[in-house]
């Protein structure tokens, strides 16, 4: 499965679009970006994937570039219980989620 | 919405003691487990995948014969850590796949946090 690369923490402002980034530059065609965060001391929770469409759910919209080779997940309007690390994963054609280091976004009043 | 739960969600024992942690889907079957650890301010590691009705598929560098996976129903997967050590303190997530998903529908559980003293 190809790699992906996140900073590694950003601050957003609550009630602002909170932006994460997401470089996957050697993606296969067969292969999604799915993107889960984690709660401090929780499980991870699943929030959105896409395979090259854009893609909206009630939690999150996921931004993916016309070559693919990176993505960013938007929440439209952050608030404090948005502060979490935020996981994306790309996945071929396997059941394995090989989680990287992650995002860690910090939501501030 | 597809829950999963761990039983139990923290422990403390003794080293040289064995513990098992449970996996449940509530409300869904799952053909497929995957179990998961992390250590303080790390990522999660996948340990091994776990199969309905047959052998555990274990990661690189995990021992199975330390952390023995049992699969026993659609609705229930088991973690044994035989022989605990310090070391072996974490936390211990599993996840659960949908039975018959279109895609790969994982639903993680709360997690297990193991202290070994």
């Amino acid at each position: 499965d190809a790699k992906t690369t996140q900073p590694t923490s950003m601050d957003c402002a609550e009630g602002r679009a909170a932006n994460l980034p997401c470089n996957h530059s050697t993606i296969s065609g067969n292969e999604y970006v799915y993107w889960y965060r984690q709660i401090h001391s929780q499980g991870p929770q699943y929030i959105i994937h896409g395979l090259k469409n854009n893609e909206t759910n009630e939690m999150a919209s996921l931004i993916i570039t016309e070559d693919r080779k990176s993505s960013t997940l938007i929440l439209p309007h952050a608030t404090l219980r948005d502060t979490a690390v935020y996981y994306c994963i790309v996945r071929g054609n396997t059941d394995k989620l090989i989680f990287g280091t992650g995002t860690r976004l910090q939501v501030f009043p | 919405g597809a829950v999963v739960s761990q039983h139990p969600s923290w422990v403390i024992c003794k080293s040289g003691t064995s513990v098992k942690i449970e996996c449940r889907s509530l409300d869904f079957q799952a053909t497929t487990m995957f179990w998961y650890r992390q250590f303080p301010k790390q990522s999660l590691m996948l340990m091994a995948t776990s199969n309905e009705g047959s052998k555990a598929t274990y990661e690189q560098g995990v021992e199975k014969d330390k952390f023995l996976i049992n699969h026993a129903s659609l609705t229930l997967s088991t973690l044994t850590v035989t022989s605990a050590h310090p070391e072996d303190s974490s936390f211990y997530i599993c996840s659960a796949r949908r039975s018959g998903s279109s895609y790969n529908e994982q639903f993680f559980g709360p997690g297990t946090r193991l202290t070994v003293l």
